[in-house]
């Protein structure tokens, strides 16, 4: 069955450390890949995605996210975090067979200490 | 353009009782789904319409029921609301591969 893996459930940074949010799937095809925020009490929001093309995606907020095909990965980076990124991250595959349903990991619960 | 809406923003239920969670989305897009978020457990499909007219399950759709009302409004049904459905229920719209979401519904089921 398709999955998509986040292996890191909960990350505490301080201000002004970098980041990175792991995130791997289980789909052996072609697929799109996606970064989801959700910003406490608020709804997911995209930050980047990735379609084809270079495979460094950059999105909003500073974020980043690099697709390697070989490893099945699409991580999330940014370079300096901010007390305002406290939020959690949810990466999410959809495999383009025409119905757009996506596949959601468990989401990563970022916490950045002022 | 309000995005998507979704009404109720938190909503009480007592075992066995019904209820309607009503979602609209005003950017006139084709596709619109229905998920619920529980802690762990990340977004999980409930049910989807592809186009005006059209439903399909999705991951969980078990205890629920959709209508697919209009182009603009998708709404979810319990029929008999159990506690394993406390839960927050998002909706979504898609044009294309990126999905948009509404704010949520809050149940809790007692």
């Amino acid at each position: 069955a398709q999955s998509v893996s986040q292996h890191n459930h909960h990350v505490i940074l301080s201000e002004a450390a970098s980041l990175e949010l792991g995130c791997n799937y289980s789909y052996g095809g072609t697929v799109n890949l996606f970064w989801y925020v959700q910003y406490p009490g608020q709804h997911l929001q995209l930050l980047l995605k990735y379609f084809s093309g270079d495979p460094l995606v950059k999105g909003i907020k500073g974020f980043e996210a690099e697709f390697i095909k070989s490893k099945f990965s699409f991580n999330l980076r940014k370079p300096s975090v901010q007390w305002s990124d406290t939020a959690e991250y949810f990466c999410a595959v959809n495999p383009p067979s025409g119905t757009y349903k996506y596949i959601f990991g468990t989401g990563t619960r970022l916490k950045v200490l002022a | 353009n309000a995005g998507v809406t979704q009404t109720p923003k938190f909503q009480v239920l007592k075992t066995g009782q019904s209820m309607t969670l009503q979602c609209a989305q005003d950017m006139n897009h084709n596709s619109m789904y229905w998920y619920r978020q529980d802690p762990g457990m990340g977004l999980r499909l409930i049910y989807y319409s592809a186009s005006e007219g059209t439903t399909d399950k999705g991951e969980v759709p078990n205890g629920y029921n959709v209508s697919r009302l209009n182009k603009r409004e998708f709404s979810l049904r319990l029929e008999s609301a159990a506690p394993s459905q406390t839960s927050v229920y998002f909706c979504a719209s898609s044009e294309g591969q990126t999905q948009y979401f509404g704010p949520g519904t809050r149940l809790l089921v007692l």
